[in-house]
């Protein structure tokens, strides 16, 4: 599996946009990038997934650079309740899932 | 609610005991996992049922033993555990096995060994 590379902690003012950045300068043709994220002292839960294209769903939206080395999650309007630690995950199929240190991200009011 | 629900939510145990955790699926899903969250550590992946069957094992030390009776459901066994087990133990599962579909996961099971 490629390896991905995610700052330890980012803060974000309530209301902005929360940008998380994530690194996979080794990823395969064949492999998604998932983003997870994880509140305190509960199960990770799955944000968005893609291959190539941009995607947005009801969460977040997830960028990929165009070589695939790079994406980043936004999350539009952070709210205190998006304070969590963010994974990001590549992988050629869902079913086995590589769970780095990940990203905390704490929304400051 | 995610469709994946885990019992007890919190379990105190001594090193002698032997007891079981429970996890269930409501989603009609085809593959479970058993994950271990230590404090202040990364998921580790435990085990894989893929259609009941095992399919991957991590390394993991026989004193935990999973069962998959069905595909909705997952059981792990604990025998003489020893305190630096004691984590925070999460289920999940996902629809197909070899697709790309995301994995749902439990609240988990918060596990103290004694």
């Amino acid at each position: 599996d490629a390896k991905t590379t995610q700052p330890p902690s980012m803060d974000c003012a309530e209301g902005r946009a929360a940008n998380l950045p994530c690194n996979h300068s080794t990823i395969s043709g064949n492999e998604y990038v998932y983003w997870y994220r994880q509140i305190h002292s509960q199960g990770p839960q799955y944000i968005i997934h893609g291959l190539k294209n941009n995607e947005t769903n009801e969460m977040a939206s997830l960028i990929i650079t165009e070589d695939r080395k790079s994406s980043t999650l936004i999350l539009p309007h952070a709210t205190l309740r998006d304070t969590a630690v963010y994974y990001c995950i590549v992988r050629a199929g869902a079913n086995n899932l590589f769970f780095g240190t990940g990203t905390r991200l704490t929304v400051i009011p | 609610e995610t469709g994946v629900t885990q019992t007890p939510r919190h379990l105190v145990m001594g090193m002698t005991n032997k007891k079981s955790l429970k996890c269930e699926q409501h989603l009609g899903h085809n593959a479970m996992y058993w994950y271990k969250q230590s404090a202040k550590k990364p998921l580790e992946l435990m085990f894989v049922y893929n259609f009941k069957e095992q399919t991957e094992n991590n390394s993991v030390p026989s004193r935990f033993s999973p069962e998959c009776p069905n595909s909705s459901h997952l059981f792990l066994h604990l025998h003489t555990l020893q305190p630096e087990d004691s984590a925070l133990y999460l289920c999940a599962s996902s629809l197909d096995p070899l697709g790309v579909d995301e994995q749902f996961f439990g609240p988990g099971t918060r596990l103290t060994v004694l």
